[in-house]
């Protein structure tokens, strides 16, 4: 049972590239959420998924779109990467949104030249 | 919007105590949680308390809520060297569909 599990760890790219951030729960989970954490600022809500085949936007969705391709899998992508969205980027689990508690991933360290 | 607010920073000696403080807007926060963050890792959820509680006990961490202040507290007894991480306070309300985090306290436990 891996939980919550993101990939890559680790990703540098050049301003105006693309990339996607993939994440995967096996706790049969129904939502998922995306995160990013800038040093002082805690975690702020980027997409979440209540449920499969849906999302909706949290604080702070500019420049990313979110995939729900099936209940395990929630992808974010950066169309045109920007230096402001080098952070760390969580991934996170609940059965339910609204109350019910979350499980995280270990998170990818993007840097944006 | 909902904030929640943190101290950045605390120091304390292998063995003693520890008091991580956080305080909230949201009156109708439901859930309030404590999660674990060491480095390059990801979060691990320690505890969390519903609202109609005012404290929760479970081994050596004790959490109390003061709802008429709007505080929540973290206890950490007989501190050790591996509780050296960042501790994030986090809460949702009733039929809030984001967790709304503080922005940590770091936790240096000296030996």
């Amino acid at each position: 049972n891996a939980g919550v599990t993101q990939t890559p760890k680790f990703q540098v790219l050049k301003t105006g590239q693309s990339m996607t951030l993939q994440c995967a729960q096996d706790m049969n989970h129904n939502s998922m959420y995306w995160y990013r954490q800038d040093p002082g600022m805690g975690l702020r809500l980027i997409y979440y998924s209540a449920s499969e085949g849906t999302t909706d936007k949290g604080e702070v969705p500019n420049g990313y779109n979110v995939s729900r391709l099936n209940k395990r899998e929630f992808s974010l992508r950066l169309e045109s990467a920007a230096p402001s969205q080098t952070s760390v980027y969580f991934c996170a689990s609940s059965g339910r949104t609204g109350g019910d508690t979350q499980y995280f991933g270990p998170g990818t360290r993007l840097t944006v030249l | 919007g909902e904030d929640v607010e943190q101290s950045l920073f605390l120091s304390v000696r292998e063995g003693d105590s520890s008091v991580i403080n956080c305080t909230y807007t949201d009156s109708s926060s439901t859930y309030l949680y404590w999660y674990k963050q060491e480095p390059g890792a990801g979060l691990q959820l320690l505890t969390y308390i519903f609202s109609n509680m005012d404290m929760k006990q479970d081994q050596r961490l004790t959490v109390l809520l003061n709802k008429k202040d709007k505080h929540l507290s973290l206890r950490i007894a007989d501190t050790q060297t591996g509780d050296s991480a960042i501790y994030l306070c986090a809460e949702t309300g009733n039929a809030g569909n984001m967790l709304t985090f503080g922005g940590g306290t770091r936790l240096m436990v000296k030996p």
